[in-house]
């Protein structure tokens, strides 16, 4: 089992763009939950989807947004990147919702210059 | 609000000393707690969480409620327990939200 995988690895980008970052679950999972993690600073929660429906949302402006896919997959898209949006976005899965633990992702390295 | 304390960044002790990573946390219902732990150049991964009542790795950690704390204690500590060491929450909304504290680096001199 590969794990949870993201794509890409690192992108830079400038301000004003927007990015699309993307997240496969683990075989069997159903519950994706999305994390900005600032250097220096722990994860911070973004979103979480569930059966490709969102259930969570933390405290992230509306240019943060996600979907979830019929195959489990996820997106999440962040428009008019400002420079502190720099950060390393991590993406975790779980079987159900509830207290299943979370399966993390390398995550995926986001650079604004 | 929940918030997660991990009052000091970095933790340095020698092998075969004890070990003790503090964390504390602020939440007005039952909260659940877990330990991550990054190793170099891995992915960040679940270490306990205290529902279970484990000792993983020689690590254990136990919730005091009346203390709002739940440190990762281990009574002697080994080089390759070098790491990133998380303490997170999560409340009545599941596991898949978690609050993280921001870390403490344990680094363990030979």
């Amino acid at each position: 089992d590969a794990g949870v995988t993201q794509s890409p690895t690192h992108l830079i980008k400038t301000r004003g763009q927007h990015v699309t970052l993307r997240c496969s679950p683990i075989s069997g999972h159903k519950s994706v939950s999305w994390y900005q993690q600032v250097l220096g600073q722990g994860p911070q929660f973004i979103f979480q989807y569930y059966e490709k429906e969102e259930r969570g949302r933390g405290n992230f402006p509306d240019r943060f947004s996600a979907r979830q896919f019929p195959n489990y997959s996820s997106e999440l898209n962040v428009n008019a990147l400002l420079l502190g949006d720099s950060a390393l976005y991590l993406c975790a899965s779980s079987l159900v919702r509830g207290n299943q633990p979370q399966h993390f992702g390398d995550g995926t390295r986001l650079s604004i210059l | 609000a929940q918030r997660v304390t991990q009052p000091e960044k970095l933790l340095s002790v020698f092998k075969g000393a004890p070990v003790e990573l503090k964390c504390n946390y602020s939440y007005s219902g039952s909260p659940e707690l877990f330990w991550y732990v990054q190793y170099s150049r891995q992915r960040l991964q679940l270490l306990l969480r205290h529902i279970s009542r484990e000792s993983i790795k020689g690590f254990t950690a136990d919730l005091n409620k009346g203390e709002t704390s739940f440190h990762l204690k281990k009574p002697f500590a080994q080089e390759e327990d070098s790491a990133m060491y998380y303490c997170a929450l999560s409340g009545e909304q599941g596991a898949q939200k978690l609050v993280f504290g921001q870390g403490t680096r344990l680094t363990i001199n030979p």
